[in-house]
């Protein structure tokens, strides 16, 4: 069975760059599946970030795509998510997620807290 | 832009059965699967039902889906209540590429 395992700082400051990577083991990335980012602000709804596929295609979520970045590294089984010029509004536990046969989200991480503050 | 629209919350007692709804504001809706995913405190999402109504292996058969084109809706029914299925439920689809959530409805077992 797949496992999922985010990692990264928890502290990022206003105006900065929040960087994720996720560790996949049981199964290979190369494989025919979407690798994605979902994120929860404190107290409130699943929001999806965007997800990257083997061959290197993206999706972004339009409200988030001109400061997202995700990516993969083949070689080491995992993949990354880049947020750049984050604000307190960025705060929340972000998963990581295999999206399986590209309908739903069978296998996540057990989620990282990030708290944007100075 | 396109979204799903759940009910903030829903209650029912033990052994009763509840039904969540999941509206998309576009015809598309209809077009593309419908997901939903349990959530309890303090824990990743799980599936409980895909491609609008298959459950996965583990998940009791009193969870069930169904999509109702007309109205542009989807449903999740939990049958034969339990404690235990006291959670958040989120509907999850997607439109032109891009996946989305509904805003989650949180499930009370009283």
């Amino acid at each position: 069975q797949v496992q999922l395992q985010e990692s990264g700082p928890g502290l990022v400051k206003p105006s900065g760059t929040l960087s994720l990577t996720c560790a996949v083991s049981g199964g290979s990335i190369s494989s025919s599946n979407w690798w994605s980012w979902v994120r929860q602000p404190p107290g409130k709804g699943l929001e999806w970030i965007g997800e990257i596929y083997h061959s290197g295609t993206t999706n972004y979520n339009p409200s988030l795509e001109t400061r997202v970045i995700i990516s993969a590294d083949k070689s080491k089984n995992q993949f990354s998510l880049t947020l750049m010029s984050v604000t307190a509004a960025d705060t929340a536990v972000y998963y990581c997620a295999r999206w399986f046969s590209g309908t739903h989200a069978d296998s996540w991480g057990q989620g990282t807290l990030v708290t944007v503050s100075s | 832009n396109f979204m799903l629209t759940q009910p903030h919350s829903v209650s029912e007692s033990p052994g009763e059965t509840v039904t969540i709804s999941c509206t998309g504001s576009s015809p598309a809706f209809a077009r593309n699967f419908v997901q939903w995913y349990q959530q309890r405190p303090g824990r990743a999402p799980t599936i409980v039902i895909y491609e609008d109504q298959k459950r996965p292996y583990g998940v009791p058969d009193r969870f069930s889906g169904s999509i109702d084109s007309s109205s542009n809706s989807a449903s999740l029914t939990i049958s034969g209540l339990k404690t235990e299925d006291e959670a958040d439920y989120y509907c999850q689809s997607y439109d032109s590429g891009k996946r989305m959530f509904g805003g989650g409805t949180k499930l009370t077992v009283l």
